[in-house]
């Protein structure tokens, strides 16, 4: 079955500090990976996808995701966090019709940002 | 361009009583599903219509159904609502079959179950 881990449940950074928050993922073909961001009482807004090709793939507002197939991973990074990172974010990896067209979505991680 | 936009924002409903949430999709897309969000939790999928077919079915109980209309908006309905079913019920549409195009999410709406 296909399953997303987020280690970290919260993260705490100061501003203007880099950002790593890790998404490993169980999946029996080719993934198709994405990071989205989600703040308080809202929806979920799309961070950046993997689909194929480059394994570092850039996405809004500065963020950016390494595909590592060796590890199962797609670890977000962010060189410099602004305080209105400060969300809820969730990695997902993407079912394709032999396994349900759906997204499986890991548990987030809370990121914190400190002045 | 309008997002994706789902009715009503909140609802508080009792035990027992049935409920209906509705979405409509991004212009041009033909896929829409539908995710339960529990506080503290990643949404899970329940529903995926493609083209008003169903598609894709999660792990819920009957009680849940959803259909998909001509212009691809979208109903989510519960029936017998418990405690549980209190949720952040979220939509998302796609160009095509989800999990393969990127989904774009709606704002949601909070069910309250008393």
């Amino acid at each position: 079955a296909q399953s997303v881990t987020q280690p970290d449940i919260h993260i705490t950074v100061s501003e203007g500090a880099s950002l790593e928050l890790r998404c490993n993922y169980s999946y029996g073909a080719t993934p198709y990976l994405f990071w989205y961001v989600q703040s308080p009482g809202q929806g979920l807004q799309l961070l950046l996808k993997y689909f194929s090709g480059d394994t570092l793939v850039q996405g809004i507002k500065g963020f950016e995701a390494e595909f590592k197939r060796s590890q199962s991973s797609f670890n977000l990074r962010k060189p410099s966090v602004h305080w209105s990172d400060a969300a809820e974010y969730f990695c997902a990896v993407g079912a394709d019709v032999e396994y349900g067209n759906k997204l499986v979505f890991g548990a987030g991680t809370i990121l914190r940002v400190k002045s | 361009d309008a997002g994706v936009t789902q009715s009503p924002t909140h609802l508080i409903k009792t035990r027992g009583q049935h409920v209906t949430l509705r979405c409509s999709p991004i212009s041009g897309h033909k896929s829409v599903s539908w995710y339960q969000q529990v506080l503290g939790q990643g949404p899970q999928f329940i529903f995926q219509y493609y083209e008003k077919e169903e598609r894709g079915r999660g792990n819920f109980p009957d009680r849940f159904s959803a259909r998909q209309f001509p212009n691809y908006s979208s109903e989510l309905n519960v029936n017998a609502l418990l405690l549980g079913d209190s949720a952040l019920y979220l939509c998302a549409s796609s160009i095509g079959l989800a999990g393969v195009y990127e989904q774009y999410f709606g704002p949601g709406t909070r069910l309250t179950v008393t």
